[in-house]
């Protein structure tokens, strides 16, 4: 069972645009949703991640949208570089003292156009 | 501080050997997971290790196992390797407790011929 939703699977964005990632949950026990980047022959790099009392956060170019009534998460990329170009992985976890197992969604594998 | 590192980087194995990969986290992290990324199956979850304890555990066969040792350090085993164990394996580390932030190591590529 998929308990993470990912979508779309790749994206093609021009210079300056704006990459748009969505995820859906369905374990309402989650309650940490971080996003990772990867580049080709690297280990996921935590880019920013929200609690569910946030409807969004911002770091830098980078904006999370969090919707808990409809179970679904978002990341948005302003003004798009060549350099983001990467893997992009939606995750989410109860952790606490169950541990710290992350749910990962299939991933988005983004392009940037110059 | 330096990050996570795994050891080794690459690895060919045949099928039925056994290996054992390494994992160093981030000093002062005491929680150690490890994730398996195949590009069928995506990023999967293996098992959690908390103070040498394991604290989680994802839906593989026991030929898949683990152990924490007291540095926070930890190493996984595969046994009676098969073809489709061929994949990356990443090691992530947290504090474990006050933070639920992982960071990965850049993994280690196993190639089952």
């Amino acid at each position: 069972q998929q308990q993470v939703k990912q979508s779309p699977q790749s994206l093609i964005v021009q210079k300056g645009g704006i990459s748009i990632i969505n995820c859906a949950y369905e374990n309402t026990a989650f309650d940490y949703f971080p996003w990772y980047q990867q580049f080709p022959g690297k280990g996921p790099a935590l880019l920013i991640a929200i609690r569910p009392d946030v409807s969004e956060k911002k770091e830098g170019r980078v904006t999370i949208s969090f919707n808990k009534s409809a179970k679904q998460f978002s990341l948005h990329i302003m003004d798009s570089q060549p350099g983001d170009s990467a893997t992009y992985f939606c995750a989410a976890t109860t952790g606490g003292a169950a541990g710290n197992k992350l749910t990962f969604g299939g991933g988005t594998r983004v392009l940037v156009k110059p | 501080k330096a990050g996570v590192t795994q050891t080794p980087r690459y690895l060919i194995k045949t099928r039925g050997q056994q290996v054992t990969l390494s994992c160093s986290p981030i000093s002062g992290h005491r929680s150690v997971s490890w994730y398996q990324q195949t590009p069928g199956q995506g990023l999967q979850f293996l098992f959690e290790y908390f103070s040498e304890t394991q604290r989680n555990k994802g839906n593989f066969p026991g030929r898949f196992s683990g152990r924490q040792f007291s540095n926070s350090r930890s190493e996984m085993n595969v046994s009676t390797l098969e073809l489709g164990d061929s994949a990356l394996y990443l090691c992530a580390s947290s504090i474990g407790t006050t933070s639920y932030e992982q960071y990965f190591g850049p993994g280690t590529r196993l190639t089952v011929t």
